[in-house]
This record gives C-alpha cells, structure tokens and sequence, in this order.
C-alpha cells in the first residue's frame, strides 16, 4: 500500500503561462502532502506544506501567489505554477502522509519535469 | 540550525563489497529518521523509519540503525540494481515537515 500518483510526469510550457500538477494518494487517506522541488544532483527542497481543507504553509522564500497549492480532498493536491519563467524549469515531487500517521513516512510520487521555455 | 549531513557524497562499490552510508543529524528533537532509495527521474522510494537510539531495520542486502547522533545504512553484498541515490529525513519534534539530507550516490559495478 502507500501508492502516490502524479501527473503529468513531463509538461513543457511556454513562458507566461500556467501549469497545473496533480498528487493523488490512491490506496490511503492524506490529511498532510508536502511538495518539493529538486534541482539537478542536488536533495529535496520543501516548497510547502499542505492540509486537506486549509492554505498551505510555504517555506521560507517560496512565492505563494506563484505557487499555488490547494489540497481540496484528502486524496487530493494541486500545485499550479503561475505565469511560469525559464528559472521555473525543474523537477517537482509530492509527498503524502497517511492520515492519524503524524510520525510516518513520507510516501512519493514519481515527480513531474517541468521545462518552461 | 538544525542541520542533516549525509557520507560519502559518492560511492562506487564491485558487487559484493559490503559498505556503509551515513547520515548525521544535528537536531533538536528528533522524532524520526528516515531512509529512501531514488531512481534517475523518480521520486524517492521509502525504505526504513527509525524512531529511536538502538533502533535496527533490516530489508534483503539493507540494513539501517540509528544512534543519537547518527544513522547508518549498511549494504551487504550489493548487487549492480542497488546503485540509486540514497537519502536520509528527519522529523522533528513539533514540525510535520520532513528534511532531507544531500544524498549519496551508489554505483555498483558488476
């Protein structure tokens, strides 16, 4: 169990415009999911931390109005890059913990390419 | 500063060359540690969760342990499908959020 799905897995985009990528946590409930950001042969980078029914928290210089996360269910995240740039371009990662699991691990998705040209 | 340090950056390894990864943690409060595997492209693979000092886990050729200070993963008799990078996460105490170690990368040559 502990399957995580996002899609799309590559999306190139043209600058100016919006990308919109889904997390979805198939076989369990998520009240908390984390999104990620990594760049080439470096580690995870927290983005933000989302849970089910209210704003996500960003870290600490992570744009929120340009990220935008919404987790409306509990099986369910979004994360929309607005008005996307070059700089944007990266590899982006999902996480989700199961719910009433506040010291379990974090189960991955298998990430979304992102190249903004 | 909170901090989690992962040794060697790199590692190659000849098949059955048994070895040990690292992972020191500089944290206060620590409610777990854990440990994935992540593939060229993908996202991390959970492998193990250690809560406490003198906490072992073990998985085929993998083994993990967890002392106040650190954490190893211990790989006995890789094979060449174990090359990956490895990291390391910490939980602390009154955060959800998980940090992330740098990472090591295995290579392991047939």
């Amino acid at each position: 169990g502990a399957v995580v799905s996002q899609h799309p897995s590559r999306v190139i985009c043209k600058s100016g415009t919006s990308v919109k990528i889904e997390c979805r946590s198939l076989d369990f409930q998520a009240t908390t999911m984390f999104w990620y950001r990594q760049f080439p042969k470096q580690s995870l980078m927290l983005m933000a931390t989302s849970n089910e029914g209210s704003k996500a928290t960003y870290e600490q210089g992570v744009e929120k109005d340009k990220f935008l996360i919404n987790h409306a269910s509990l099986t369910l995240s979004t994360l929309t890059v607005t008005s996307a740039h070059p700089e944007d371009s990266s590899f982006y990662i999902c996480s989700a913990r199961k719910s009433g699991g506040t010291d379990s691990p974090l189960h991955f998705g298998n990430g979304t390419r992102l190249t903004v040209t | 500063e909170d901090q989690v340090t992962q040794s060697p950056e790199a590692l190659r390894l000849q098949e059955g060359e048994s070895s040990s990864l690292n992972c020191s943690y500089t944290v206060s409060g620590l409610r777990g540690l854990f440990w994935y595997r992540q593939d060229p492209g993908k996202g991390p693979e959970f492998l193990f969760t250690l809560y406490s000092a003198g906490e072992e886990k073990e998985k085929e050729r993998l083994k993990a342990t967890l002392t106040k200070k650190e954490s190893f993963l211990h790989i006995t008799a890789p094979k060449p499908e174990d090359s990956a990078t490895y990291l390391c996460a910490v939980l602390l105490s009154g955060y959800q959020k998980v940090t992330f170690g740098t990472g090591t990368k295995l290579q392991v040559i047939p």
